[in-house]
């Protein structure tokens, strides 16, 4: 069954202190995955899309990285307006879903 | 440049009424997809549309639940005798026919089913 597991569920973290979100997937055949930013109330905000193993993506405190497994997000040095959910998704080449996991509630202290 | 947007932002019904929403996507863009999430939970895939043909249902869209898209512009979700488990965010995306596909979400319409 095509699946994408988040983890962990939730973080909280001091602001500036780095940390990395992680998100698993077993799909046959991907086509993409996708990172999304979800503030309390919103609908989810784009950030990257990572194609292919051993490819990279930056954004600000942002960085993406992808394996044949796995992606990262890591959040460098984080600031509280950095506080969100974190949402991770694939597209399999078969079809235009996109499944998503669960989400990281990500909460910067200051 | 204007994004995806929804109408309502809120809704709030009793049980056993009908709900429409509504959503206009990003002009140039194709492709609108509607999804349905609840707390603590990514959002689950519903439906969507290429132009003004629907494409694919969920498994999990019953009887109840009809879109359509019959200009190929904006698109409509109805909801017909609410239940209390209806209560959710129904967010609608779209995304052009090119490359990867990648999906923009509006603001999402809270509903509340009492």
């Amino acid at each position: 069954e095509d699946q994408v597991t988040q983890s962990p569920e939730a973080l909280r973290l001091q602001e500036g202190e780095s940390s990395s979100l992680n998100c698993s997937y077993t799909v046959s055949g991907l086509r993409g995955l996708f990172w999304y930013r979800q503030d309390p109330g919103k609908g989810p905000e784009f950030l990257f899309t990572l194609y292919s193993a051993g490819e990279e993506k930056e954004k600000e405190r942002l960085k993406a990285t992808l394996t044949k497994k796995e992606s990262f997000l890591h959040i460098t040095a984080p600031k509280p307006e950095d506080s969100a959910t974190y949402l991770c998704a694939v597209r399999m080449n078969r079809d235009d879903k996109i499944i998503f996991g669960k989400g990281t509630r990500l909460h910067i202290l200051p | 440049d204007t994004g995806v947007s929804q109408d309502p932002r809120h809704k709030i019904t009793k049980r056993g009424q009908n709900v429409t929403f509504r959503c206009d996507p990003i002009s140039e863009h194709n492709r609108l997809y509607w999804y349905r999430q609840t707390l603590g939970q990514g959002p689950e895939f519903l439906t969507y549309f290429q132009n003004e043909a629907q494409l694919e249902k969920s498994r999990l869209l019953s009887d109840r639940f009809s879109a359509e898209r019959p200009k190929g512009s904006f698109s409509t979700l109805e909801i017909q005798r609410t239940e209390q488990g209806d209560s959710a965010m129904y967010l609608c995306a779209s995304s052009s026919l090119l490359g990867i596909r990648e999906q923009f979400f509006g603001p999402g319409t809270r509903l509340t089913v009492l």
